[in-house]
């Protein structure tokens, strides 16, 4: 049930782009991104809903797609910053006590 | 002061013993959670509130319980440490669903059970 990240690690030099990628076995109604650096708690990023609303940063898009039970989290021009751990969770229904969370991704920008 | 805090921050026990692992918030939230994470396994929810008088076990909740003082406070406890319950806890917070699913996290608190 846990959902499934790709890649697991990424490397990048600062400006270069990255997607991470979620997915799921079952039908989803949300996906939620997070972003944890070393040693300090996530920090939220965005939340897609079915039906296409979204709610989150100004600096990072997502996608979701509904029928293949996936969603791609796109860092574009990446900064130093961006650096972290990176969490998709996703649920089934809107009840936000069943948000199971993947594996986690981890991005290292450098300069 | 940060919205959402633990203590203690760092804890060391020995097996067999009664753990104590206490949340409160500021944010004026009703929902409230308490997470796991060991390296490389993601977030594992162990207990969740969405009220007082509501709590509801999470994925992995055996060998913990938790207790809703109030709105504000939230604590998770471990009646018996087990070595493998060694692991950094968060408590979240949430205002509610759909697209106010935000969890806000605690600080975290590391247990070591020698």
């Amino acid at each position: 049930q846990q959902p499934v990240q790709s890649p697991q690690a990424v490397i990048l030099r600062e400006g270069e782009d990255a997607v991470i990628n979620c997915s799921s076995s079952k039908a989803l109604y949300s996906v939620h991104w997070y972003r944890q650096k070393h040693g300090e708690a996530p920090v939220f990023l965005m939340i897609l809903l079915k039906g296409g609303e979204q709610k989150g940063h100004d600096k990072i898009s997502a996608s979701f797609n509904e029928k293949k039970q996936q969603s791609s989290l796109y860092l574009t021009a990446s900064q130093l910053s961006y650096s972290g751990t990176y969490f998709c969770g996703t649920a089934g229904s809107s009840n936000t006590g069943k948000l199971i969370f993947g594996q986690g991704t981890t991005l290292q920008v450098k300069p | 002061d940060a919205d959402v805090t633990q203590t203690p921050r760092n804890r060391i026990t020995k097996t067999g013993k009664r753990i104590m692992l206490e949340c409160s918030q500021t944010k004026g939230h009703d929902r409230m959670y308490w997470y796991r994470q060991d390296p490389g396994l993601g977030l594992q929810l162990i207990y969740y509130s969405f009220d007082v008088k509501d709590i509801n076990k999470g994925e992995i909740s055996d060998g913990y319980s938790v207790s809703r003082q109030a709105q504000a406070k939230f604590s998770l406890s471990l009646e018996s440490a087990i070595p493998n319950q060694t692991a950094l806890y968060f408590c979240a917070t949430s205002l509610g669903d759909r697209a106010n699913g935000e969890l806000f996290f605690g600080e975290g608190s590391r247990l070591t059970v020698l």
